[in-house]
């Protein structure tokens, strides 16, 4: 079956470590995205990609960074330049063929800072 | 820029009560509207969706329409269970091109026996 593959489901961070959060897709999706969840704030959207080697900055980009060498994979480092790194990731996709809807999320990584 | 506002929780219900939760959303152009749910540990799953005005989207005994003149798309259901229980997130889409889902903050619901 096609789906969305988030790995690992938890990860733990030593301060000041960088930490790279794994999404695979086997649905031939054009564009990955990446959500950061926070209690009471909803989803906020990190970077996206629409095509392969091309990204762009959501809104809260800052201390993040994202390839996509693949079509299948879109990993997103946490750097250690972002402040505040514990929160619940999720991975989203999405077939531009079938116009404004088709997105399929990820179940998610939870990574904490320790 | 577009942005949606959902009301806050938590919402909490008695097992066979009327649900409602409001959504109302800013957007230039048409866009398509959509409510997830988010089940404890689990990632999103698309429950309806409605993708111009006065559309209905149903599911599982959930429904909203979409209201281009109020610039709403209220989730109502009229009889919850317990395993309605999650938190419910409203969000739009623009037809623009190059644009992501935005979301609301989402509203927990709690709905007990």
């Amino acid at each position: 079956d096609g789906g969305i593959t988030q790995s690992p489901k938890y990860l733990f961070r030593k301060e000041g470590q960088n930490v790279t959060l794994s999404c695979e897709q086997n649905l031939n999706h054009d564009a990955m995205y990446w959500y950061r969840q926070d209690p009471g704030q909803g989803l906020r959207l990190i970077y996206y990609s629409q095509i392969v080697n091309d990204f762009q900055k959501g809104d809260i980009a800052e201390g993040y960074s994202v390839s996509r060498e693949k079509k299948e994979s879109f990993p997103l480092t946490v750097t250690s330049a972002q402040k505040n790194p514990t929160a619940f990731y999720l991975c989203a996709s999405r077939d531009l063929d079938r116009g404004l809807y088709g997105y399929t999320f990820g179940s998610g990584t939870r990574l904490t800072v320790v | 820029g577009n942005s949606v506002t959902q009301m806050e929780g938590p919402v909490t219900l008695s097992e066979e009560a009327f649900l409602t939760i409001n959504c109302t959303y800013t957007a230039t152009g048409y866009p398509s509207l959509f409510w997830y749910v988010q089940y404890p540990g689990e990632g999103l799953q698309l429950l309806l969706k409605a993708t111009k005005a006065d559309d209905k989207g149903s599911n599982k005994g959930f429904e909203a329409t979409y209201r281009k003149e109020t610039t709403s798309f209220h989730l109502e259901k009229g009889s919850v269970q317990v395993s309605d229980s999650a938190v419910y997130f409203c969000a739009l889409i623009s037809n623009q091109a190059g644009t992501a889902l935005i979301f609301g903050k989402g509203t927990t619901l709690s709905v007990s026996s």
